[in-house]
Order: structure tokens, then C-alpha cells, then sequence
């Protein structure tokens, strides 16, 4: 079974500090994994994917996301807070061994970004 | 994703009531799915299709049915909407490209049962 964990349902940061939201995971394989973001009123948008390869992961907006094994950890990441970022993340995975099984997601963290 | 479109944006309905809700895309994507939003429970998948003759249930599917008309259309009806299917429905779709497909989502239909 796989399965995903968002630890924390709200983070607060001051703008123009780093930002971390925290995900782990668990798949009997390796995993895919993926960050979406909900602005107010819309749809999840896609941030970012880790497939193979490099273990930090650059998206859009300029979010990060690093991928640890040991740690089964992809965890997403800011350098430099904006206002603009406070929106609801959410973690998703799939084994890779899985074949054709959907998505799992996180229940979201709620990220606020003070001015 | 302005390529993912849903319809109605809003419906407020009552107990007992056939509700139906559309989904099309014009992406070209071969698989579609069904999600519903609660607040602190996150995203539940209800019903998911990897093309036209494929129907599968998912988490939550009790009280639903979908249908895919065609590649680009899904739709999610609920027969006798209750109180407890007050939530925010997302449609998404998505495409194998390499070793994965990603999900692309449309903008969310929020339902209201009395």
C-alpha cells in the first residue's frame, strides 16, 4: 500500500524567510513523487515531480522540493518567503511498481506568509 | 487549468435530489478522475477512468456514479444527494509521458445539499 503524511496543517513564516513544508512517504517500491499548490477559489496546480535522478527537485515559483530515501522524505522548499505563497500544499505519491494505481495525496498543509 | 473545465461552478440542491456534474478537457489526455475536498481531509478520489471503457471505483465511491462519454467528457452523478456530500468536486486528467503522468486539475465545483 502507499501512502503519504503531511505532518503539519499550518505553517507560518515571515516573508522573505525560507520556507519548508514537510512530507513523507511510504511505498513498498521507489516512489513518484509530486507537489501541488490550491490558491483560494482554484484548482491544484502542479509544482513539481521527483521520477529518478537528482534528488532535489527545482519547480515552479521557485519551490524546491529534495528528495531523501533513508528519511522517505520530500520535503518542499523556499529560500525567500513571499506573501503571495500562502496557499494550501499538498504531497502526492505512487509507487512506481504500481502500474496503473492513481495518486495518493496528503490531507495539505495550510502555508501563511506575513508581511 | 483553464484546459480542464467543470460545470456548474456552484449548485446548491436539496436531499433527495439527481445532481449531475461535468468535466471535459481538451488536453487529449487519456485518463480522468473524480475528486472530492473536505476541509482536514484533503483530496478523496472517487471514481477514475484510463480511457472510455474503463470505469473504477476509487477511496470514496458509495453514492456516486461516473460516466465517460467520450475521451475529453466524465461525468459524476449523484443519484440522491445528502447533507454529507456537501464538498468541493475536482476534476482532473492526465497522460503517461516517460515513466509517469501528471495531474492537471480544473477549477473545483462546490455543491451544497440542504
Amino acid at each position: 500500500a502507499q501512502s503519504v503524511a503531511q505532518p503539519e496543517d499550518q505553517v507560518n513564516v515571515a516573508e522573505g524567510n525560507p520556507l519548508t513544508v514537510k512530507c513523507t512517504y511510504s511505498v513498498s517500491g521507489n516512489p513518484y513523487l509530486f507537489w501541488y499548490v490550491q490558491y483560494p477559489n482554484r484548482g491544484l496546480q502542479f509544482l513539481l515531480k521527483y521520477i529518478t535522478g537528482d534528488n532535489l527537485v527545482k519547480g515552479s515559483y521557485g519551490f524546491e522540493a529534495e528528495f531523501n530515501k533513508s528519511q522517505t522524505s520530500f520535503h518542499l522548499k523556499k529560500p525567500s518567503a513571499l506573501v503571495s505563497d500562502s496557499a494550501l500544499y499538498f504531497c502526492a505519491v505512487r509507487d512506481s511498481g504500481s502500474g496503473n494505481t492513481p495518486l495518493v495525496f496528503g490531507k495539505g498543509t495550510r502555508l501563511s506568509v506575513i508581511a | 487549468d483553464a484546459d480542464v473545465t467543470q460545470t456548474p461552478r456552484n449548485r446548491i440542491t436539496k436531499t433527495g435530489k439527481r445532481i449531475m456534474l461535468e468535466c471535459s478537457q481538451t488536453k487529449g489526455h487519456d485518463r480522468m478522475y473524480w475528486y472530492r475536498q473536505d476541509p482536514g481531509l484533503g483530496l478523496r478520489l472517487i471514481y477514475y477512468s484510463f480511457d472510455v471503457k474503463d470505469i473504477n471505483k476509487g477511496e470514496i465511491s458509495d453514492g456516486y456514479s461516473v460516466s465517460r462519454q467520450a475521451q475529453a467528457k466524465f461525468s459524476l452523478s449523484l443519484e440522491s444527494a445528502i447533507p454529507n456530500q456537501t464538498a468541493l468536486y475536482f476534476c482532473a486528467t492526465s497522460a503517461v509521458v516517460g515513466r509517469t503522468d501528471t495531474q492537471y486539475f480544473g477549477p473545483g465545483t462546490r455543491l451544497t445539499v440542504l
